[in-house]
């Protein structure tokens, strides 16, 4: 099974900005991994921000974005609040399976 | 409103089976996907697997490592989902989640692909003797 690689921690400053990335064990992460992030606050389920590796859902905020950066997915934040700070998982599919990645704890301070 | 309520966890002994429910409202259930995932205490999100609507053949994908212990089907004029767990292990406790999933078709590739947009609000097994 593959390996989906997260950064475990990363810190941002309230307005600033910060890219998570996500790694594959196979290789370049390409648009037919179809990254999904998804976010997770202390004690809620996880919610998902991106799909198909830029796109976005209706509740995602504009200050998030997607995109493919130097063989891996990556999820950039621009101007961080600190409601932001949660976990954030990426998910890639393989065919017919898919694997999450570990998770990024984000702290915004 | 979309929603998913998950129920059925609680707590079993090594090597028994529980079923958990994933109930939907809000959307039209035959026409989509539901995959579940679920969280060890303390630990990472893991996906479990999913099954497909009647649509594009009804069938299910496992995760390699829960392939044989984990079933997944669905009843669609109860709008619910299920995971079968068989022989549990103390490593299956967690929170269990599903989640909506959409299908997509990939015409360079001539592959499905899914998009998964709504969670549940999970449903916890604990695996203690």
């Amino acid at each position: 099974q593959a390996v989906v690689t997260q950064d475990s921690s990363v810190t941002v400053s309230p307005g600033g900005t910060v890219t998570l990335t996500c790694g594959s064990s196979t290789g370049a992460v390409t648009i037919e991994h179809y990254p999904h992030w998804s976010q997770q606050k202390p004690g809620q389920a996880p919610k998902t921000l991106i799909y198909h590796t830029a796109s976005k859902h209706s509740w995602t905020p504009d200050r998030f974005s997607g995109s493919l950066l130097g063989g891996k997915a990556a999820l950039t934040l621009s101007g961080a609040q600190p409601d932001d700070e949660a976990d954030y998982y990426c998910l890639l599919s393989y065919g017919d399976t898919r694997v999450f990645g570990g998770g990024t704890k984000l702290t915004v301070l | 409103e979309v929603d998913l309520v998950e129920s059925g966890g609680g707590s079993v002994q090594p090597g028994r089976s529980l079923r958990l429910s994933c109930v939907t409202s809000g959307f039209t259930f035959g026409d989509y996907a539901i995959n579940w995932v679920r969280q060890a205490p303390g630990k990472g999100l893991e996906w479990v697997g999913f099954i497909r609507s009647k649509a594009h053949g009804g069938t299910a994908e496992y995760a390699a490592s829960l392939k044989g212990r984990f079933t997944i089907l669905r009843e669609d004029s109860r709008r619910t989902a299920y995971l079968q767990m068989n022989g549990l292990k103390i490593e299956d406790a967690g929170v269990y989640y599903c989640t909506r999933d959409e299908r997509f078709f990939n015409l360079l590739t001539r592959s499905e692909y899914y998009v998964t947009d709504v969670w549940g609000h999970g449903t916890t097994v604990t695996v203690s003797s």
